[in-house]
């Protein structure tokens, strides 16, 4: 599975959108980008996967970009609850696990 | 409601005292697996099944045993606990092998 990098920490003001960019730049065609944040040692919680279109659910919007190298996840009115490490994860169907990296810790601030 | 349960949610322990930590999911979900989280090491899978009677190593299998009687249940073993086990551990289920995974809230163990 390609490798991610995302930067180990964002801020944001409550209320405003959080925009959390993932470099996938080894992708390859039949992978798949997942996210899944983790709050507080808790069991990490899925959010949104894409292969190459925009992904939009009741939780958050995912934005691939053409070459699909790099990615951003959008919380669009972020609350304090949303504080969490986020995970950006690239999968395909060689392998059963999900591999998580360090992740993005973001603190939506009051 | 739907969830995957884990049992204990804590447990402080000796080494080599046998334990179980037992994971059970209740939307009839094929695949189910064990990870560990590390400070620094990110998640890690421990073992993997991909539905009754049928396991696979992850990652870091070395000391740990599981089994899949069931379709629901996914416990996880450690015969002769040892001190670099310590760790948060999670178990998951999804309805297939690559679609969202539903993680349990995690088991703390300590072993001293």
């Amino acid at each position: 599975d390609a490798k991610t990098t995302q930067p180990p920490s964002m801020d944001c003001a409550e209320g405003r959108a959080a925009n959390l960019p993932c470099n996938h730049s080894t992708i390859s065609g039949n992978e798949y980008v997942y996210w899944y944040r983790q709050i507080h040692s808790q069991g990490p919680q899925y959010i949104i996967h894409g292969l190459k279109n925009n992904e939009t659910n009741e939780m958050a919007s995912l934005i691939i970009t053409e070459d699909r190298k790099s990615s951003t996840l959008i919380l669009p009115h972020a609350t304090l609850r949303d504080t969490a490490v986020y995970y950006c994860i690239v999968r395909g169907t060689s392998g059963s696990r999900l591999t998580f990296g360090e992740g993005t810790q973001l603190t939506v601030n009051p | 409601e739907a969830q995957v349960t884990q049992n204990p949610r804590y447990l402080i322990t000796v080494t080599g005292k046998k334990l179980t930590v037992t994971c059970s999911q209740n939307m009839n979900h094929e695949y189910m697996s064990w990870y560990r989280q590390d400070p620094g090491l990110g998640l890690r899978q421990i073992y993997y099944s991909m539905n009754v009677e049928v396991t696979d190593k992850g990652d870091v299998p070395e000391g740990y045993k599981v089994s899949r009687k069931e379709k629901r249940n996914f416990p996880l073993i450690l015969e002769s606990p040892s001190p670099n086990q310590t760790s948060l551990y999670f178990c998951a289920s999804s309805n297939a092998r690559y679609n969202e995974q539903f993680f349990g809230p995690g088991t703390r163990l300590t072993v001293l």
